[in-house]
């Protein structure tokens, strides 16, 4: 069974910098084929889709967040993790982690995903 | 950026209905068009992959079709478990980018 759960702080402040963990379990970013995205959703509006990371360690990011963006993985521990710097109200959303699998030879992105993390910008 | 424009915005149903709801690319995008339900408080759940391949698990009454930039999403007949909102999302070019959703209300 796979899953997969954010976990981000809550709320921060204007400047400083965003830090969200994906723990997910039924799946191993080891395994060849295997990613995992961070989507965001601001309160009553659409999707944005953030980063992914791949089993071989390879990273993608939407150039709309030009640098602020870092993604990565812990294997051993089936965590993702992504980082925004210098965050403002305009970070403010529920941010969601999802899986990204293939099989053969066919990419399937996004069929589970976490529950998300609501995260607030706030002075 | 590839823009993905969705329509109605709105769309008012009741349950029995069959409906479709679109979805357009700026740019070709192949056949790498996805479409997610969501519902209020919940994470979205995939439907469709790369343009009409049911996702495991969702009823035969959701389909997809479609080429290129132009693409549909019909529900034969409604039920009223589905009355949410419908996200399209290409997988063709970087960055990946999702339409603005269409909201499936009761008439």
């Amino acid at each position: 069974q796979v899953t997969l759960k954010e976990s981000g702080p809550g709320i921060l402040q204007p400047s400083q910098t965003l830090s969200l963990t994906c723990t997910f379990s039924g799946f191993s970013l080891s395994t060849y084929g295997m990613g995992v995205g961070w989507i965001r959703q601001p309160s009553g509006k659409g999707l944005e889709w953030l980063a992914n990371i791949w089993w071989d360690d390879d990273k993608y990011y939407n150039p709309s967040l030009k640098n602020r963006l870092t993604i990565s993985k812990d294997t051993s521990n089936n965590q993702a993790f992504l980082k925004i710097t210098n965050v403002d109200t305009a970070d403010t959303a529920t941010y969601y982690c999802a899986r990204i699998a293939t099989k053969f030879g066919v990419r399937n992105w996004f069929a589970y995903w976490g529950q998300g993390t609501l995260v607030t910008v706030s002075s | 950026d590839i823009q993905m424009t969705q329509s109605p915005s709105v769309l008012s149903a009741s349950v029995g209905d069959r409906v479709t709801l679109n979805c357009k690319a700026s740019q070709n995008i192949n056949k790498y068009l996805n479409w997610y339900q969501q519902k209020l408080g919940e994470a979205p759940k995939l439907l469709i992959y790369n343009t009409n391949n049911l996702q495991t698990g969702i009823p035969s009454r959701f389909s997809g079709s479609g080429s290129g930039t132009d693409f549909t999403l019909t529900i034969s007949s409604l039920q009223p478990e589905d009355f949410a909102t419908y996200f399209c999302f290409q997988h063709n070019s970087w960055p990946l980018t999702f339409g603005s959703g269409t909201k499936l209300e009761i008439k």
